[in-house]
């Protein structure tokens, strides 16, 4: 069974427009983690944002915020006034569990989201 | 930006030949992880090492092998490798457990096909 899902495989948004980017995840351990990457055309993966299960509020970092709405397992990405520079694909990912402190990252298909100007 | 390096970039080898790949950072991070990434898969995790000489199996470790026998290097082995092992290879860094200041790194990433 599919841990992290999402739902959508591809996105194509006007420029300044702000974006939602849907994960649900599924897990039975209390403690858990979830995080969103980018992955530009060029490859790399880049951290975008960090989500506790034991955190109260929702995450922020300038443009983009976590919807977490935790008793429906739902961890979206919301990027506000979208750039250019924003298409690219992106990922959504859970830590569940820990050995000896190692986050084992379970990743989602992704979703390409393309800004048009 | 963190400093991890893989090598090589790019390589093209032939079924059945073993082929290594490796890891190197320069932040003295306790974890390190292999990931592969597929089309339809997203990135699926290999093996990860929690210190030196310390490593553990990930969700697809069948066919690989790993050694960590410095803080800074991380390799991933395939013995013998597959058509089916042909993939996008990512290292990750992280200095602990996750929080929103413990986030995981990756490398640049490794282009491997067996032919």
């Amino acid at each position: 069974a599919q841990k992290i899902t999402q739902t959508q495989p591809g996105m194509f948004v006007q420029e300044k427009e702000a974006v939602t980017l849907d994960c649900t995840y599924d897990t039975s351990d209390p403690s858990y983690g979830l995080f969103w990457y980018k992955q530009p055309s060029s490859g790399e993966m880049i951290f975008l944002i960090y989500q506790g299960s034991y955190d109260q509020q929702n995450a922020t970092e300038g443009r983009y915020s976590l919807n977490f709405q935790k008793a429906r397992k739902s961890a979206n990405l919301v990027i506000s006034a979208s750039q250019l520079g924003d298409s690219a694909m992106y990922f959504c990912a859970m830590r569940e569990g820990q050995v000896q402190g190692a986050q084992k990252l379970v990743f989602g298909q992704g979703t390409r989201l393309t800004i048009n100007p | 930006d963190a400093g991890i390096t893989q090598s090589p970039r790019h390589k093209v080898t032939e079924t059945g030949t073993p082929v290594t790949l490796r890891c190197h950072q320069t932040e003295n991070h306790r974890y390190m992880y292999w990931y592969r990434q597929d089309p339809g898969h997203g990135l699926r995790l290999i093996h990860y090492s929690y210190g030196v000489k310390d490593t553990d199996k990930g969700e697809v470790s069948d066919g690989y092998s790993v050694s960590r026998s410095k803080t800074e290097d991380f390799l991933l082995t395939l013995e013998s490798a597959t058509s089916s092992q042909t993939s996008v290879y990512f290292c990750a860094i992280s200095a602990g457990a996750a929080s929103r200041d413990n986030e995981q790194f990756f490398g640049p990433g490794t282009r491997l096909t067996v032919l």
